[in-house]
């Protein structure tokens, strides 16, 4: 069963909107958690990642916010672009495991 | 810097055939992956390993064998192909540290017919 669950599997908002992405787990023992994008034809690439440590984490457009208590991670991006267009991928990990395991995706797009 | 490549980009295989998937990379990184992409599913991993010589199976490794004979190469293999092996598949690495970015190549698209 997946590790992580993540929603929605797809969104679509205007440009300069904000896009929202959850993610849920169940492993108190993941301490790193990695949002991935990847673009049609290509591989994931990082986008941002967080450790639990900290509640929120910012890039630019992209912030991830993370509740421990509740087990949940979050990826907001600001003011939505065309070029934002994408599959975002959230995943967890053990550090010293190295492996991480991934959500579902979610394929955003982003109108003009 | 080539980063992660991989042979081939895309192959039709019928029921039966085998074949393997070739995965370089150039960053001098211990680990690799094997990953499975399909729709709804997310990313799952087939097989993974942690240095040179090294194997190990991940969430998803029936129907393929891995080798990693070279620290720059990792090799997936499937023995006698089966339709539900139609995927996308990616080879990842990374350095292993604790800020542990893994590098993906551009995929590899498999059809079994």
């Amino acid at each position: 069963q997946q590790q992580v669950k993540q929603s929605p599997q797809s969104l679509i908002v205007q440009k300069g909107g904000i896009s929202i992405i959850n993610c849920a787990y169940e492993n108190t023992a993941f301490d790193y958690f990695p949002w991935y994008q990847q673009f049609p034809g290509k591989g994931p690439a990082l986008l941002i990642a967080i450790r639990p440590d900290v509640s929120e984490k910012k890039e630019g457009r992209f912030t991830i916010s993370f509740n421990k208590s509740a087990k949940q991670f979050s990826l907001h991006i600001m003011d939505s672009q065309p070029g934002d267009s994408a599959t975002y991928f959230c995943a967890a990990s053990i550090s010293w495991r190295h492996k991480l395991s991934f959500g579902a995706g979610t394929t955003v797009t982003v109108r003009a | 810097n080539a980063g992660v490549t991989q042979t081939p980009k895309f192959r039709v295989l019928k029921t039966g055939q085998s074949m393997t998937l070739l995965c370089a990379q150039d960053m001098n990184h211990e680990y690799m992956y094997w990953y499975r992409q399909d729709p709804g599913m997310g990313l799952r991993l087939i097989h993974y390993s942690v240095g040179e010589g090294t194997t190990a199976k991940g969430e998803v490794p029936d129907g393929y064998n891995v080798s990693r004979l070279k620290k720059q190469n990792f090799l997936l293999g499937l023995e006698s192909a089966a339709p539900s092996q139609t995927s996308v598949y990616f080879c990842a690495s990374s350095a292993g540290t604790t800020e542990d970015t893994q590098y993906f190549g551009p995929g590899t698209r498999l059809t079994v017919l």
